[in-house]
């Protein structure tokens, strides 16, 4: 099964661009990148997804290697709400039975 | 609208006892799913469903029983509690498996 690697941590500095990043070599062609994050006590919340040319909505960007093999998440300027689990998973719509979550990146904001 | 709805959010269960969690959505989502979230890791899929009257497991579905008998609704039993069960729940739904899924906002679930 297609899966995701991503740091454990990283830290930013309020009103600063974070980029976060993840690795899934064995992504499949039908396989869509998601990003959700999660605040403490809370239910995961969807942030953006695609699945070969970069995306972009109000809360954030997605940038997506030519290869597939790699994303990166980018919110362009962090604010103290965005401090949270990110998790990046993949989602297939002829297996869905593989979509798992990883450990995701904690990602600290100072301010 | 509502989104995806979980009741209770807390439950304490003791050993060997059962129950029903349960999950419902109003937004005629085909596909909904089960995570277990243990502490300080990430979600584990434990059953999803695909439609109406089908469903499969997951990667961590023993001890847990699932049904769809409408659209709506996805109720995830426990069989016969174990403290190794205490965990967060959450119930998801999306249109389909590679769309935006919405999450619920969890049930706290310890089994002494």
């Amino acid at each position: 099964d297609a899966k995701t690697t991503q740091p454990n941590s990283m830290e930013s500095n309020e009103e600063e661009p974070v980029h976060l990043p993840c690795n899934h070599s064995t992504i499949s062609g039908t396989d869509y990148i998601h990003w959700y994050r999660q605040l403490p006590s809370q239910g995961p919340e969807y942030v953006i997804h695609g699945l070969t040319s970069n995306v972009n909505n109000r809360m954030a960007s997605l940038a997506i290697a030519e290869d597939r093999k790699s994303s990166t998440l980018i919110l362009h300027r962090a604010t103290l709400r965005d401090a949270a689990v990110y998790y990046c998973i993949l989602r297939d719509n002829t297996n869905a039975g593989k979509s798992t979550f990883g450990d995701g990146t904690t990602l600290t904001v100072k301010p | 609208n509502a989104g995806v709805t979980q009741t209770p959010k807390f439950q304490v269960l003791k050993t060997g006892q059962s129950m029903t969690l349960q999950c419902a959505q109003d937004m005629n989502h085909e596909y909904m799913s089960w995570y277990r979230q243990d502490p300080g890791m990430g979600l584990r899929l434990i059953h999803y469903s695909v439609g109406a009257g089908i469903t499969d497991q997951g990667e961590v579905p023993n001890g847990y029983n699932v049904s769809r008998s409408t659209t709506e609704d996805f109720p995830l039993r426990l069989l016969s509690a174990a403290p190794s069960q205490t965990s967060v729940y959450f119930c998801a739904s999306s249109l389909f498996m590679n769309t935006e899924a919405f999450f619920g906002q969890g049930t706290r679930l310890t089994v002494v």
